[in-house]
């Protein structure tokens, strides 16, 4: 079976871009998570989605939005890039929000570099 | 205090080397509990989930404690192949909608 799939790979762009990273969860999974992973750090969360409806928000400010299309497929955009902003972008998934299994998979990650 | 605290590291052991990760948690309403592994410039992956009574996989071994807010990891008969980054998670709250993931630790398994 297909693990979480991430696009694009890897992405370069200039402060004050704007940025478009897509993910799919694996068939069967609902809910999609955004974690950003700065170098030497762990990841932190930035969003939950599930049924295409936000279910947790981090501590990120207002530039970083997303969504979930009806095939469970997700967007993370990102307004006016700062260099900050520079990181392994990572999308998890899961099959439900509620219930035992909690354990999330992620996929490989895009790798943004903002110049 | 963070939400999660690993050891710093890195370790460094030899093969065949037993050793011992540590970890802390803040958030007193966290129900879940995990091991992420990582390698360098890939993806975390799930290692073990963390349950109360411990819990083993082959040479791998996790403990709780909730009263003292602490999680365990301990790694038999180290091989070169565990050399990674080893990441402490435990969920937001009781709907586990965030993971929260420390800050890692690294180990460096040598022949």
């Amino acid at each position: 079976d297909a693990g979480v799939t991430q696009s694009p790979t890897h992405l370069i762009k200039t402060r004050g871009q704007h940025v478009t990273l897509r993910c799919s969860p694996i068939s069967g999974h609902k809910s999609v998570s955004w974690y950003q992973q700065v170098l030497g750090q762990g990841p932190q969360f930035i969003f939950q989605y599930y049924e295409k409806e936000e279910r947790g928000r981090g501590n990120f400010p207002d530039r970083f939005s997303a969504r979930q299309f009806p095939n469970y497929s997700s967007e993370l955009n990102v307004n006016a890039l700062l260099l900050g902003d520079s990181a392994l972008y990572l999308c998890a998934s899961r099959e439900t929000v509620g219930g035992a299994t909690y354990e999330q998979y992620f996929g490989p990650g895009t790798r943004l570099t903002v110049t | 205090r963070k939400e999660v605290e690993q050891d710093p590291g890195p370790f460094n052991v030899p093969e065949g080397a037993t050793v011992a990760f540590n970890c802390t948690y803040s958030n007193s309403a966290s129900q879940s509990f995990f091991w992420y592994r990582q390698d360098c410039r890939k993806e975390p992956k799930l290692l073990m989930s963390v349950y109360s009574s411990g819990n083993e996989d082959g040479r791998f071994t996790a403990q709780l404690n909730r009263a003292s807010q602490y999680i365990s990891l301990l790694i038999r008969d180290s091989k070169l192949s565990d050399s990674a980054t080893y990441l402490c998670v435990v969920s937001s709250n009781q709907a586990g909608t965030a993971l929260i993931f420390g800050k890692g630790t690294t180990l460096s398994v040598s022949s």
